[in-house]
């Protein structure tokens, strides 16, 4: 059963539009979700989080919004460029464990 | 600072051969976790660390064992491994913040 969605495998945008990455959660104990970024042999990267008590948290031309009634958050790249083409991780955590639960991931092509 | 290094970066066992993943960190860091990942799949937890001396299992935890002598180490051992077990296998470190720093990987074949 999986409590992390992320139902879009990939997106592709042009370059300067918007980015937007969807995650869809289950577990109402989640307090603390954050988004990882992976290029191609290498390991994830953090990207941005958020608190529960947040709605929006907001890092230079990345933004994350939570829903937490509707137990989703979203990843807002603005301006997209061709460097941000990666697979992109949602992965909440609860109660400050250490068990991140990741998202399979979407995959972002962003074209020149 | 070299962050998380991870060694070997591929390898290829045989069915029923054991071997020692390992995992470095540089940054004091008190939290360190193994994760794996599997084609089309999130990273699943394999084993975490809390501190050294204490280690503790995550969602995947079958056929693997580890251990934590130093804060710099933590190094994950495969028993007998098994075609299952091909992945790509990350350690990971952090402070008290949930910012991981993940290493690079090691990308296992079993056959």
């Amino acid at each position: 059963d999986q409590q992390v969605k992320q139902n879009s495998p990939s997106l592709s945008v042009q370059e300067g539009r918007i980015s937007i990455l969807n995650c869809d959660y289950t577990n109402s104990m989640f307090d603390y979700f954050l988004w990882y970024k992976k290029y191609p042999a290498e390991g994830p990267t953090f990207l941005i989080s958020i608190s529960s008590i947040k709605d929006k948290n907001e890092d230079g031309r990345f933004t994350v919004f939570l829903n937490k009634s509707a137990k989703h958050l979203s990843l807002h790249i603005v301006p997209s460029q061709p460097g941000d083409s990666a697979v992109y991780f949602c992965a909440p955590n609860q109660g400050g464990s250490e068990k991140l639960v990741f998202g399979k991931g979407t995959k972002l092509t962003v074209n020149p | 600072n070299a962050g998380v290094t991870q060694t070997p970066k591929f390898q290829v066992l045989k069915t029923g051969q054991s071997m020692t993943l390992q995992c470095a960190q540089d940054m004091n860091h008190e939290y360190m976790s193994w994760y794996r990942q599997d084609p089309g799949m999130g990273l699943r937890l394999i084993h975490y660390s809390v501190g050294a001396g204490i280690t503790d299992q995550g969602e995947v935890p079958n056929g693997y064992n580890v251990s934590r002598s130093t804060t710099e180490d933590f190094p994950l051992r495969l028993l007998s491994a098994a075609p299952s077990q091909t992945s790509v296998y990350f350690c990971a470190s952090r402070t008290g913040s949930f910012q991981v720093t993940f290493g690079s990987g090691t990308r296992l074949t079993v056959v």
